[in-house]
């Protein structure tokens, strides 16, 4: 079955470490998303690619980058940690119109920032 | 800029029995998607249900129903049977339909949902 796989599951890491978060999805999705979740702001788009090449910078994109060499993967990298980026990241994604623009979401990875 | 307001943080509700989630959202397009998705305990996110603003008709699936009030901007899911796995975080959302390069979740903040036995 298709399915989209974050890793790692949990992570510790101290502040001003640079961090890469997984996430791969079987699903042949073009569409990709980054949120991350945090009490009283609910989900916030980090950053988002509609196919490979493309990236797109979300509502809370300082601190992060991604890239999207194939259609399988976008890893989610943190440049230099900090104790503000201590959250549940998700990621998710999509066909798009075709599928009533439903999305597919990862298991989430817990960051803790030291 | 469109917001969607979910004003219950938290429900409760027996087994078996009947709960409505509240959903309101404001924005001036006519074409959209609104959602319902569950965030159980084990954290994945799960589509619950769908509707696209022109269908006049409330989506159901199962247990789960909406009443999509297009005029009031109001979008309410109703779980009957409530049953002790639907215990979870409930979040409404929207969509823009037909924004190209500009098609983004708008999230309201959730409602706790715990069904008891």
């Amino acid at each position: 079955d298709a399915e989209i796989t974050q890793s790692p599951r949990h992570k510790i890491t101290e502040t001003g470490r640079q961090v890469t978060l997984a996430c791969h999805q079987t699903w042949n999705h073009n569409n990709m998303f980054w949120y991350r979740q945090d009490l009283g702001h609910g989900l916030r788009l980090i950053h988002y690619s509609y196919g490979v090449q493309d990236t797109n910078k979300g509502e809370v994109s300082d601190g992060y980058s991604v890239s999207r060499s194939n259609t399988e993967d976008l890893p989610l990298t943190l440049e230099s940690a900090a104790s503000s980026q201590t959250s549940v990241y998700f990621c998710a994604s999509s066909l798009g119109l075709s599928d009533g623009e439903k999305l597919f979401f990862g298991s989430g990875t817990q960051l803790s920032v030291l | 800029a469109q917001t969607v307001t979910q004003s219950q943080p938290e429900m409760s509700v027996q087994e078996a029995e009947t709960v409505t989630l509240s959903c309101t959202y404001d924005t001036s397009e006519n074409n959209y998607y609104l959602f319902w998705y569950k965030q159980p305990p084990s954290r994945q996110m799960i589509l619950v249900i769908r509707q696209e603003a022109y269908k006049q008709q409330n989506a159901t699936e199962n247990r789960f129903s909406v009443n999509f009030q297009k005029a009031a901007k109001s979008f309410s899911l109703k779980i009957s049977d409530s049953q002790l796995g639907d215990t979870a975080m409930y979040f409404c959302a929207f969509m823009k339909k037909n924004a190209g390069n500009n098609r983004k979740l708008i999230w309201g903040l959730g409602t706790s949902l715990a069904v008891n036995p």
